[in-house]
């Protein structure tokens, strides 16, 4: 019931391109879903996040999209950079519960 | 940009000893947490505290482990007898109501 399950693990986009990060989730009590970036020796970085009342969610390049019946959500990051090489974590948590993770994907972007 | 802050940045403690990691989080937060993170593992959640008491721990977050609100600014986790297994990336956030988590940098705790 509290397990979020990411995919992929590691992901290799060239510069330019799409990268789409998928997560899972069981528990339908959550209603808060973010997803967190991580730079290698730095803690995650919370980049956007949504609330199950919408469908996609759009900052800048990044844009969650979420499918509350099928209990899915995705992290889109359009014209990937090299700087977005980084470790992704998505997450779903009550309001004001603990928050739990997927395993991460680790994104490689190459120039 | 208002910051979580995390001391010291790595500790490095025998086997058996008490370690206490520090944090001051945002100061208008109201929720606070520590989670771990083994390296190149997911991040685990550890306990959540509110209003000046535990309001939720894991299963990882046993005897060996206690958090305090000393003062109104920090924020600690103290480890009473470390174990080799407890070498991790250990991470305080905080957040208000409805919000994600703002993260500190991190303690890299070795114990040897």
């Amino acid at each position: 019931q509290q397990q979020v399950k990411q995919s992929p693990q590691s992901l290799i986009v060239q510069k330019g391109g799409i990268s789409i990060i998928n997560c899972a989730y069981e528990n339908t009590a959550f209603d808060y879903f973010p997803w967190y970036q991580q730079f290698p020796g730095k803690g995650p970085a919370l980049l956007i996040a949504i609330r199950p009342d919408v469908s996609e969610k759009k900052e800048g390049r990044f844009t969650i999209s979420f499918n509350k019946s099928a209990k899915q959500f995705s992290l889109h990051i359009m014209d990937s950079q090299p700087g977005d090489s980084a470790t992704y974590f998505c997450a779903a948590s009550r309001r004001t519960g603990k928050s739990t993770f997927g395993d991460g994907t680790t994104l490689t972007v190459k120039p | 940009e208002p910051e979580v802050t995390q001391t010291p940045s790595h500790q490095v403690t025998q086997m058996g000893q008490e370690v206490i990691l520090r944090c001051v989080p945002i100061s208008n937060h109201l929720y606070f947490y520590w989670y771990r993170q083994i390296l190149g593992q997911k991040v685990e959640f550890l306990v959540s505290f509110y209003n000046n008491e535990i309001s939720e721990k894991s299963e990882i977050f046993d005897d060996q482990f206690s958090v305090e609100r000393p003062d109104g600014s920090n924020f600690t986790l103290k480890i009473r007898s470390t174990k080799l297994e407890d070498s991790a990336m250990y991470f305080c956030a905080s957040r208000q109501e409805e919000h994600g988590y703002t993260f500190g940098s991190g303690t890299r705790l070795t114990v040897v």
